[in-house]
């Protein structure tokens, strides 16, 4: 059974529009992350939070802001969604920053067309 | 250089093979190892962690050369069921960083 969360599975939108994607846990783990994967490649981090009110950018340049006003949430907003942001965006947590891993949310699949 | 290199893939073997995937990585400063497992379509899970002394769990067994910065998986008797993309998985645990992922490598087993 999950433990955390990410909302919608699935999402096709058009161009222009704000879009927030949801991510939640009940872990109570402190840190949490986004990442972006693109089909067969690589996962790239593109935002981390070490607890609330605390985010930062990570290693892949995104247009995407997030925000951590709950230990338990951590979503993920597009001002202005475009076709080049299509993409499966995956919401990891950990309680050590790693040491044993990270718990990965199913995703979410973005279409913006 | 990328951080983290996996076997190009795809690996195709029979049921009942025995496979192994080799993974390199760059930062010697590099402190923990995972093996993830991932699904088509599907978000990474953790398949084993990668100590120094070498770990097996049933018919995985993980290998960790910090001198040649090299890690490896090893699948004996695969089955069907293994099928998926293996990701080499390092981690600097550092302040500012996170969990940094090879680009994987994917396993068919056919019957």
């Amino acid at each position: 059974e999950a433990d955390i969360y990410q909302t919608p599975r699935y999402l096709v939108i058009g161009t222009g529009k704000k879009i927030t994607l949801e991510c939640s846990q009940t872990m109570g783990h402190d840190k949490m992350y986004w990442y972006q994967q693109d089909p067969g490649m690589e996962l790239h981090l593109i935002h981390y939070s070490y607890g609330v009110n605390s985010t930062e950018k990570g290693d892949l340049s995104s247009e995407s802001t997030v925000s951590r006003i709950r230990t338990e949430h951590f979503p993920l907003t597009l001002e202005s969604a475009r076709p080049s942001h299509t993409s499966q965006y995956l919401c990891a947590s950990s309680f050590d920053g790693g040491n044993y891993g990270y718990t990965f949310g199913s995703g979410t699949r973005l279409t913006v067309v | 250089r990328k951080e983290v290199e996996q076997d190009p893939g795809p690996f195709n073997v029979p049921e009942g093979a025995t496979v192994a995937f080799n993974c390199t990585y760059s930062n010697s400063a590099s402190q923990s190892f995972f093996w993830y497992r991932q699904d088509c379509r599907k978000e990474p899970k953790l398949l084993m962690s990668v100590y120094s002394s070498g770990n097996e769990d049933g018919r995985f067994t993980a290998q960790l050369n910090r001198a040649s910065q090299y890690i490896s998986l090893l699948i004996r008797d695969s089955k069907l069921s293994d099928s998926a993309t293996y990701l080499c998985v390092v981690n600097l645990y550092q302040a500012g960083t996170a969990l940094i992922f090879g680009k994987g490598t994917t396993l068919s087993v056919s019957s």
